[in-house]
């Protein structure tokens, strides 16, 4: 079956710029989360969708990330006027519910370059 | 500070034995422990999870302690084999009502053929 896949694979995007990273979670799966992961760290958590609430937001670096979820299936996560510290690895990941002992499945990444 | 520290240098081994690798932590007190593998230019992949009231889970050549006394998790690949290498990372669950993961920053493992 499909597993999590997100859209661009790469995006090298000038500082200033916006830019949106999609997320298609596992079908069925309630729980969405995004991490950011830079070179030679792990991945670090964002925010938490539970269907389309977004429960938890307390990872976001500051108030030019927004992410949302609006029909509890694709997420998208934006950056608006990209600075070069927001150059990492994007993960997307999902889970089948929440509350309980539940793997994370996580998709391939979004590598962002900000010049 | 919260911290969870893994090997920081790459763990380098002969094919055939067994690699061991470290996860610690402080200030948590997570209710389960994950491993999972990542290979370069792709999201980890789940391995094991193991609860706060287990010590040891075993799944084929893979084995994982948890200690919380020691705020310690180690991991086991037995029989290694050079498709084994890959940046392993440990996470804590510190929610568990979102399933929310705390990563470790990972440890590297070379297995030489």
């Amino acid at each position: 079956g499909a597993g999590v896949s997100q859209s661009p694979r790469y995006k090298v995007a000038k500082r200033g710029q916006d830019v949106a990273l999609r997320c298609d979670p596992i079908s069925g799966h309630v729980s969405l989360f995004w991490y950011q992961q830079a070179l030679g760290q792990g991945p670090e958590f964002l925010t938490y969708f539970q269907n389309e609430a977004q429960l938890d937001k307390s990872g976001l670096p500051s108030d030019r990330f927004f992410a949302e979820r609006p029909e509890g299936s694709v997420s998208t996560l934006k950056i608006q006027r990209t600075q070069q510290e927001d150059s990492a690895v994007y993960l997307c990941a999902s889970s089948l519910v929440q509350g309980v002992y539940n793997e994370q499945f996580f998709g391939p990444g979004t590598r962002l370059t900000v010049l | 500070s919260q911290k969870i520290e893994q090997n920081s240098e790459a763990l380098n081994i002969q094919e055939g034995k067994t690699a061991t690798l470290t996860c610690n932590y402080t200030n948590y007190s997570p209710a389960y422990l994950q491993w999972y593998r990542q290979d370069p230019g792709r999201g980890p992949v789940f391995l094991l999870l193991i609860r706060e009231n287990e010590k040891e889970k075993r799944k084929e050549r893979l084995k994982v302690t948890f200690d919380t006394t020691l705020k310690q998790s180690l991991f086991h690949i037995t029989a290694s084999q050079p498709a084994d290498s890959a940046t392993y990372l440990c996470a804590l669950d510190i929610d568990g009502a979102t399933n929310k993961l705390i990563f470790g920053t990972g440890t590297l493992l070379a297995v030489q053929p």
